[in-house]
């Protein structure tokens, strides 16, 4: 059976700590792993991770993937209460995504 | 920048009722999906749809459900006979290639009392 399992559920720092968000998969016909922020509403895309050890960085976020091991992690650095989300890791296959159930991060003043 | 719209944006039913939730996706995206969440729960896929048909359902997609997409922008998911688990966050979203430059539209709140 197809499933993506995202660790931890909840998570509680505090600003300006560094965090690391992992995903781990097993699906059949992988095709892209992909990390989105979920506020209030719809989730907002992070990055599109398709080939292992190649670092994606978009400012204080980072992500990269390993393929052999089958798994992602999310690095937030220097956090600010602003990142505070549930961060949801999707794994594209087939013809559809599968999402895990997230990590919650809450960030405190 | 281009979005996904969807409608309404929340929508109350009583239950057995049926219900049409609408999307407008981006326009020169091909493929288009449907997603639901229910409060505190994961992101589940439902169905994704390619030149006029569906091309992958979920198990949760079973016969109450339908999409279609009657012309050239509205992309709808039906549901015929709401049942009270039906209540859910539901979103659409669509991309130009599957898994590439996917949006998702702000969803539809559905609660069935």
């Amino acid at each position: 059976e197809d499933k993506v399992v995202q660790s931890p559920l909840s998570l509680v720092v505090h600003e300006g700590d560094t965090v690391t968000l992992n995903c781990s998969y097993e699906v059949t016909n992988f095709r892209s792993l992909l990390w989105y922020k979920q506020e209030k509403k719809a989730p907002t895309f992070l990055f599109m991770l398709t080939s292992s050890g190649i670092e994606k960085k978009s400012g204080r976020l980072s992500s990269i993937l390993d393929k052999k091991e089958l798994f992602s992690i999310l690095n937030i650095t220097a956090t600010q209460t602003g990142d505070s989300a549930v961060y949801l890791c999707a794994v594209w296959h087939n013809n559809d995504m599968r999402f895990g159930a997230g990590t919650r991060l809450t960030v405190k003043p | 920048e281009p979005e996904v719209t969807q409608t309404p944006s929340h929508q109350v039913t009583q239950m057995g009722q049926e219900v049409i939730l609408r999307c407008v996706p981006i326009s020169n995206h091909l493929y288009f999906y449907w997603y639901r969440q229910i409060l505190g729960q994961k992101v589940e896929f439902l169905v994704s749809f390619y030149n006029n048909e569906i091309s992958e359902k979920s198990e949760i997609f079973d016969d109450q459900f339908s999409v279609e997409r009657p012309d050239g922008s509205n992309f709808t998911l039906k549901i015929r006979s709401t049942k009270l688990e039906d209540s859910a966050m539901y979103f659409c979203a669509s991309s130009v290639q599957g898994g590439i430059g996917y949006t998702f539209g702000s969803g539809t709140r559905l609660t069935v009392v």
